[in-house]
């Protein structure tokens, strides 16, 4: 089962930055949190992951709180194409792998 | 990160017939797969992990003998659905690797 909870929907205008929040308060101490989006009918795209220190990489940042109970993707500068459905992950580590339950995510909508 | 390619990425079938769906990683070899479907506007729902050389481990509720997994060399990967049905219409995505390179889908639609 997932173990985060995301907002459904949320809007952003173009130009500006997109704070998408998630929580996940159930998070055990070796779990990362992945981030990944979804443009209608794709697959997934990976965005970012971390564990408790915030990264930062070409698409976006991605903000930990100290207890870990909650993050924020950070996309600086959104674009009509970074319209999508963005999914909040808590990475699992099992004995089969390494696998990934989806939420329900937020769908993002950039507006011109 | 890994290339991973799905065939077909669209695929219409008669009720009562199979569908084989492949999914090959293109540079990076993988012990392991992971199969998902997704509904219209649901989200992505983890069906099956696929092993290379030894049985899939399937999630609660997936029937295994529905769909069929098999992992046969370290680059491909395939899911059969057997005896679809219109309720199986979906879109059924793979991914590979550590950090979950995902395909880009096959839409199936089952009439």
């Amino acid at each position: 089962d997932a173990k985060t909870t995301q907002p459904p929907s949320m809007d952003c205008a173009e130009g500006r930055a997109a704070n998408l929040p998630c929580n996940h308060s159930t998070i055990s101490g070796n779990e990362y949190v992945y981030w990944y989006r979804q443009i209608h009918s794709q697959g997934p795209q990976y965005i970012i992951h971390g564990l408790k220190n915030n990264e930062t990489n070409e698409m976006a940042s991605l903000i930990i709180t100290e207890d870990r109970k909650s993050s924020t993707l950070i996309l600086p500068h959104a674009t009509l194409r970074d319209t999508a459905v963005y999914y909040c992950i808590v990475r699992v580590a099992g004995s089969a792998g390494n696998q990934f339950y989806f939420g329900t995510g937020t769908s993002l909508t950039v507006i011109p | 990160g890994a290339v991973v390619s799905q065939h077909p990425s669209r695929v219409i079938c008669k009720s009562g017939t199979s569908v084989k769906i492949e999914c090959r990683s293109l540079d990076f070899q993988a012990t392991t797969m992971f199969w998902y479907r997704q509904f219209p506007k649901k989200s992505l729902m983890l069906m099956a992990t696929s092993n290379e050389g030894s049985k899939a481990t399937y999630e609660q509720g997936v029937e295994k003998d529905k769909f069929l997994i098999n992992h046969a060399s370290l680059t491909l990967s395939t899911l059969t659905v057997t005896s679809a049905h219109p309720e199986d219409s979906s879109f059924y995505i793979c991914s590979v690797g550590t950090e979950a390179f995902f395909g880009q889908g096959t839409r199936l639609t089952v009439v």
